[in-house]
């Protein structure tokens, strides 16, 4: 199957600081990619829609000025947590859908994860 | 609003035993169900789906029926391995302007022994 790779994995960082995300599709193009968060033990919260070359549709509560999402390119989707706290420490993954065979019907497929830890 | 529930985990088995993990859902209209499981260190990969009430999904020995009756799409498999060891997780899809967005379940361990 199709493969999204996210980068990086693992990330620790300090109060304060800002931490990017990217998602890549590594060998099909994909027009719409989403953000999700995982928290410990529960399910996996969408946090926004990314369409390549306009702006993200966030969901409701999700922060829009503190989850940037760049949708630069049919392969690259990118997620800052800006001035990330203890509290942006959780597990986002990535998925993205096969703009072939086109319109919405295409599968989705998850990026691995990375886990951000923030002191 | 759409909503998943799975049963609660974790779940431990011996390995060649019967596996079932429930999930009932709410949402409007007519949605498609998924089954994605999550191997340790990967990300989640679909195995299974059903797009319509009545249909039966299957991959790698798992299958689960979409009942609309009782909004339900219970995961079984006859005879589990070690490998099979994962979180699995029951989502759905919806139609209209939300299409393409998965509402999941909340996850469910499932650890098998030799």
């Amino acid at each position: 199957g199709a493969v999204v790779s996210q980068h990086p994995s693992r990330v620790i960082c300090k109060s304060g600081t800002s931490v990017k995300i990217e998602c890549r599709s590594l060998d099909f193009q994909a027009t719409t990619m989403f953000w999700y968060r995982q928290f410990p033990k529960q399910s996996l919260m969408l946090m926004a829609t990314s369409n390549e070359g306009s702006k993200a549709t966030y969901e409701q509560g999700v922060e829009k000025d503190k989850f940037l999402i760049n949708h630069a390119s049919l392969t690259l989707s990118t997620l800052t947590v800006t001035s990330a706290h203890p509290e942006d420490s959780s597990f986002y993954i990535c998925s993205a859908r096969d703009a072939n065979p086109g319109g919405a019907t295409g599968e989705l497929f998850f990026g691995e994860g990375s886990r951000l830890t923030v002191l | 609003g759409n909503s998943v529930t799975q049963m609660e985990g974790p779940v431990t088995l011996s390995e060649e035993a019967f596996l079932t993990i429930n999930c009932t859902y709410t949402a409007t209209g007519y949605p498609s169900l998924f089954w994605y499981v999550q191997y340790p260190g990967e990300g989640l990969q679909l195995l299974l789906k059903a797009t319509k009430a009545d249909d039966k999904g299957s991959n790698k020995g798992f299958e689960a029926t979409y009942r609309k009756e009782t909004t339900s799409f219970h995961l079984e498999k006859g005879s589990v391995q070690v490998s099979d060891s994962a979180v699995y997780f029951c989502a759905l899809k919806s139609g209209g302007t939300s299409y393409g967005k998965l509402t999941f379940g909340q996850g469910t361990i499932l650890t098998v022994h030799p």
